[in-house]
């Protein structure tokens, strides 16, 4: 099974500044036949259930703000709010789609500073 | 606007089955492969099983293999998920969820339900 690693834990961000979410997979989740990472990021704010917010690693949904951004490739990548707002405190997942058992990490909270 | 709701969850004895339902809305059904997906209390999130918008494959987590079955009826948008032999650590809330890919695994999910409450204790 791949092992998705996510770090920090949790994080406290002041608004307006950026928060960076780190998430590193077991194995490379890049398909080489079309140069795309099955990588997916999701958030999840109380009392609610996930919200997808980036597909391949870096494909916004339609609807996500252009605050929110995915970068990396092969094993490493990182979820990015550029400016954090007040309704970004959330659970953020990222999670592997390049084959089962599809796995995610541990979550990282991300709260204001 | 796509729905999806489940019920069934409930308390139930260690070892005791149940049988989650989930319904279906606002997208063509029969196009879409079908997840569960569990988050125990205060924890992450786990995928459980996956069914192809055919009915021709389905793929489990290791933890549910050989106790869970995950099944669907296209004519009636529902997907199901039942399970044996259930155990304490299978006390979750557990959401039915939508595959992105149409008529293709894409193995990543859009659309979520609020999920239903499985307590497994004695």
């Amino acid at each position: 099974d791949i092992v998705m690693t996510q770090s920090p834990d949790s994080l406290a961000v002041s608004l307006g500044e950026r928060a960076t979410i780190n998430c590193k997979s077991s194995q490379s989740v890049l398909y080489r036949s079309n140069n795309k990472n099955y990588l997916v990021w999701y958030q999840q704010k109380p009392g609610q259930p996930p919200k997808l917010l980036i597909h391949w690693a870096s494909i916004r949904e339609s609807g996500v703000p252009d605050r929110f951004s995915g970068s990396g490739s092969g094993t490493d990548f990182t979820l990015t709010i550029s400016s954090l707002q007040a309704e970004d405190v959330a659970v953020y997942y990222c999670q592997q789609s390049y084959t089962p058992p599809l796995t995610f990490g541990g979550g990282t909270r991300v709260e204001i500073k | 606007e796509v729905q999806l709701v489940e019920s069934g969850g409930g308390l139930v004895q260690p070892g005791r089955s149940l049988r989650l339902s989930c319904a279906a809305s606002g997208f063509t059904f029969e196009d879409y492969s079908m997840h569960w997906v569990r988050q125990a209390p205060g924890k992450g999130l786990e995928w459980v099983s996956g069914i192809s918008w055919n009915n021709k494959s389905t793929d489990y987590a290791d933890s549910v293999k050989g106790r869970f079955t995950v099944s669907r009826d296209n004519a009636k948008n529902s997907l199901y998920l039942q399970m044996n032999s259930l155990r304490l650590e299978d006390t979750a809330l557990y959401y039915c969820v939508k595959d992105s890919g149409f008529l293709e695994w894409l193995l990543h999910f859009d659309s979520w339900g609020q999920g239903t409450l499985v307590t497994v204790s004695s």
